[in-house]
């Protein structure tokens, strides 16, 4: 998990709060993504970034925003937490430009709860 | 809904024993990826073979790809008891988004 890090690690929330979660990087990568974890599902991207600004959808992004004000920041927030949303959040880099291929590092992974 | 697909869900096997997973996906691939997970971490990267190759190899893992049939599978020879893990495939697809679909995972567990 070097050069990633993600926060909160842990955090209980009750539905219809905001929740914001951060990935921080030290590695200087272009790109950098959030997926969520489900039994059963495997990881499903929600959004993901290609640069300072620039942003895009996912296959599960309703219900979730993000931003990316700099290299080293991407943010994801849940404008009003459901239960549904309960699940591990993880935050990946790739810089494609160097490995020539989409090689993910990823965080350690972001536990929330919704209740 | 998922690009790749992971066969068996899950896998037991005898240290020393040999352990095989699959993976199908459904659309044409720039390169196709695998990664470990163990128990409340990340994941991370263990191999990644490009569509014009069919077979590659690294210590103890082998990967192999048929884009004709869509499917792809490692093999983790000699296994141990720190080979338990999960292992997921992803595929970087070339077109629509930069980003990876993974599939759903088989759940290895070597006994000591």
């Amino acid at each position: 998990d070097a050069g990633i890090t993600q926060s909160p690690r842990h955090k209980v929330t009750e539905t219809g709060t905001p929740v914001t979660l951060r990935c921080h990087q030290t590695e200087n990568h272009r790109y950098m993504y959030w997926y969520r974890q489900d039994p059963g599902h495997g990881l499903r991207l929600i959004h993901y970034s290609y640069g300072v600004k620039d942003t895009d959808k996912g296959e599960v992004s309703d219900g979730y925003s993000v931003s990316r004000s700099k290299t080293e920041d991407f943010l994801l927030t849940l404008e009003s937490a459901t239960s549904s949303q309960t699940s591990v959040y993880f935050c990946a880099i790739s810089d494609r430009l160097i490995s020539g291929a989409n090689v993910l590092t990823f965080g350690a992974g972001s536990r929330l709860t919704v209740l | 809904s998922q690009q790749g697909e992971e066969d068996p869900q899950a896998l037991s096997i005898q240290e020393g024993e040999n352990a095989t997973m699959n993976c199908s996906y459904k659309t044409s691939i720039n390169n196709l990826q695998w990664y470990r997970q163990n128990s409340g971490r990340g994941l991370v990267h263990l191999i990644l073979i490009r569509s014009n190759e069919r077979e590659k190899h690294s210590g103890r893992l082998r990967v192999t790809l048929d884009t004709s049939k869509k499917s792809s599978s490692l093999l983790i020879t000699a296994s141990r008891a720190a080979d338990t893990a999960s292992y997921f495939c992803a595929t970087d697809a070339i077109a629509g988004r930069r980003a990876l679909t993974f599939g759903s995972g088989t759940r290895l567990q070597v006994q000591p």
